[in-house]
């Protein structure tokens, strides 16, 4: 079946230092990878996709990496800030069209002072 | 736009009542997902709609669940009756019909289930 899994359930970063969350996917054919934020209390919020044809992609202080070989998938975020803390999901979308995705179990990503 | 709207936000209730969660999409979005999310889980998508129609209700846990998309505007999801275990948060989103491609879902709040 379609998973998708996270390495490491929480990351604890130091403000200013460089983040990376990893993640890990088992559908080979899943077109599109998602990830998405979420602060406490608040639903998830869309951060950055990648297509499966592309290995980056850079955004605002986040670039996400592919690595269809070994079906890994990753944020970085540069210059973390306190604001970055949150819970952050990766997704897939299913193979087989629509929009539906398959959500990680996600990383909590805690910015110290 | 205010966004993809919930109410309530939150809904204490005991167990055997029936609970209704609605929804409102963002205006001009033809697909609609509800998700359930729950610390042994994590996030699951229970049902979506595209064009009012349910596409996927595959995630749907149990008969007792049941949703509705009567307009563009507006869905419910309804539990009767309500368990315990159906405790968690949940969510509605919606996004632009994506077709085969992929579009970006807007999350609403959600709404905070509690069943005793």
């Amino acid at each position: 079946g379609e998973s998708v899994g996270l390495h490491l359930p929480t990351l604890s970063v130091q403000e200013g230092d460089n983040s990376i969350i990893n993640c890990a996917y088992s559908n080979s054919a899943s077109d599109y990878f998602i990830w998405y934020k979420q602060e406490s209390g608040k639903g998830p919020q869309f951060i950055i996709d990648i297509r499966s044809n592309m290995d980056k992609r850079q955004g605002q202080r986040v670039t996400v990496l592919l690595n269809k070989t070994v079906k890994h998938l990753s944020l970085q975020i540069a210059a973390t800030q306190p604001g970055d803390s949150a819970v952050y999901f990766c997704a897939e979308k299913a193979s087989g069209g629509y929009n539906k995705l398959i959500f990680g179990a996600g990383t909590r990503l805690a910015v110290h002072p | 736009d205010a966004g993809v709207i919930q109410s309530p936000r939150h809904e204490v209730t005991e167990m055997g009542q029936e609970v209704t969660l609605r929804c409102k999409p963002i205006s001009g979005h033809n697909s609609l997902f509800w998700y359930r999310q729950t610390m042994m889980r994590g996030l699951e998508l229970l049902i979506y709609f595209n064009n009012n129609v349910p596409i996927d209700d595959s995630g749907m846990p149990e008969d007792r669940f049941s949703a509705k998309m009567p307009n563009a505007s507006f869905s419910t999801l309804k539990i009767q009756p309500s368990e315990p275990r159906d405790s968690a948060v949940y969510f509605c989103a919606s996004s632009p019909l994506a077709g085969m491609g992929y579009n970006e879902q807007f999350f609403g709040p959600g709404t905070r289930l509690t069943v005793l």
